[in-house]
């Protein structure tokens, strides 16, 4: 079946600093991948949409300037947590829909603790 | 997006079969009805999905009411690893296929 990867699978920062998460479709293409974010006993919240080669679409009330996400390839997307807070640290959970067949996969997610 | 209701959770036993329901009164002609499940600190899993008929495959069958305004998810014989958060989503397929939006879904606990 299809994979979706991501990396870090766990990250610890400090507060200010940047942090990169990398998606990656591993055996098939996906021209638009989303992220999404979720706190604990809480459901996943979808932050962004983004589509190969140009800019993410983010949904209300997520920051596009703090949450910067790059598509370059149609199988890598990150995310960039720029100068992080406590508040940030959640579980990030990429997903990346299949440009052929229209199903959308999940990555394991990355768990982000802002110290 | 159509709205789905689902029990906060439910309980079963090793072994045992379970069926967990959801109800989507306000589902349109073009929605399919998937279901992930997310076991803890994972990501989703697709379980299966359908559009009027009933469907299985080798991890569950979908049974699919005849007015579409419900659905039941059932596992044949739970197992511990099937603990986890099953969601059930309606997604338009038409138009490029609409993003998957999650609600709470359902906790399954299974004792042994």
């Amino acid at each position: 079946g299809a994979v979706v990867s991501q990396h870090p699978s766990r990250v610890i920062c400090k507060s200010g600093t940047s942090v990169k998460i990398e998606c990656r479709s591993l055996d098939f293409q996906a021209t638009t991948m989303f992220w999404y974010r979720q706190f604990p006993k809480q459901s996943l919240m979808l932050m962004a949409t983004s589509n190969e080669g140009s800019k993410a679409t983010y949904e209300q009330g997520v920051e596009k300037d703090k949450f910067l996400i790059n598509h370059a390839s149609l199988t890598l997307s990150t995310l960039t947590v720029t100068s992080a807070h406590p508040e940030d640290s959640s579980f990030y959970i990429c997903s990346a829909r299949d440009a052929t067949a229209g199903e959308q996969y999940f990555g394991p997610g990355t768990r982000l603790t802002v110290t | 997006d159509a709205k789905t209701t689902q029990p906060n959770s439910m309980e079963s036993n090793e072994e045992e079969p379970v069926h967990l329901p959801c109800n989507h009164s306000t589902i349109s002609g073009t929605d399919y009805i998937h279901w992930y499940r997310q076991l803890p600190s994972q990501g989703p899993e697709y379980v299966i999905h359908g559009l009027t008929s009933n469907v299985n495959n080798r991890m569950a069958s979908l049974a699919i009411a005849e007015d579409r305004k419900s659905s039941t998810l059932i596992l044949h014989r739970a197992t511990l690893r099937d603990a986890a958060v099953y969601y059930c989503i309606l997604r338009d397929v038409t138009s490029g296929y609409s993003t998957l939006t999650f609600g709470k879904g359902t906790m399954l606990l299974v004792s042994p």
